[in-house]
């Protein structure tokens, strides 16, 4: 069972069009949900770290937001460069991995001029 | 610049070879990782390490090995390459309080 689902799989936007991109999961004690962005031939960029139910971290144009269930990224007014992969990623239930995560598998986020 | 270096960049592979993915940090991070990122599947965990001296197995451990003899050091071998194998392979670190990961640049392989 997947424990981390990102939605939608694939957004097109246009720029200054606000949108939000959507990460459920089903850990029962969350110990952090991580978001990152990887661009095309990169490996993954960390952007924000969420411990608990209403906590917001913001980035530029980019704001993290977690419920108990899932999290968002709202995307105020993109811009192109922002096109990129973004990633949810929890560390799994059973502790014995220590701190390797989960990762969603993605929504690919295009923003055309 | 502090970071992780992966090694090669990109190889094709012969099946049935052997072959060892480089990694190193300079952040003296605690963690370390190996994970190979396929279209439709997305990262999945190989391999991880939460000290110099420990490795554990992650989701998709089987026919791959690693060790973590240091700190900045944690290789990635593939003992008898399949086709299967063929994946762009990440390596990760990360401090051993949390936070988020530092990932290199990748290594992608082809077994042919």
């Amino acid at each position: 069972e997947d424990q981390v689902t990102q939605s939608p799989e694939a957004l097109r936007l246009q720029e200054g069009e606000s949108s939000s991109l959507n990460c459920s999961y089903t850990v029962s004690g969350l110990r952090g949900l991580f978001w990152y962005r990887q661009d095309p031939g990169k490996g993954p960029e960390f952007l924000f770290t969420l411990y608990s139910a209403g906590e917001e971290k913001e980035k530029e144009r980019l704001k993290a937001t977690l419920t108990k269930k899932e999290s968002f990224l709202h995307i105020t007014a993109p811009k192109p460069e922002d096109s990129a992969t973004y990633l949810c990623a929890v560390p799994p239930d059973a502790g014995g991995s220590g701190y390797a995560l989960n990762f969603g598998k993605g929504t690919s986020l295009l923003v055309t001029p | 610049i502090a970071g992780i270096t992966q090694a090669p960049t990109s190889q094709i592979l012969a099946a049935g070879r052997r072959m060892t993915l480089r990694c190193t940090q300079d952040m003296r991070h605690n963690a370390m990782y190996w994970y190979r990122q396929d279209l439709g599947l997305g990262l999945r965990l190989i391999h991880y390490s939460n000290t110099a001296g420990t490795t554990g197995k992650g989701e998709v451990p089987d026919g791959y090995s690693v060790s973590r003899a240091n700190t900045d050091d944690f290789p990635l071998t593939l003992a008898s390459a399949v086709p299967s194998q063929t994946s762009v392979y990440f390596c990760a670190s990360s401090q051993a309080a949390g936070g988020g990961y530092t990932f290199g640049s990748g290594t992608r392989l082809t077994v042919v």
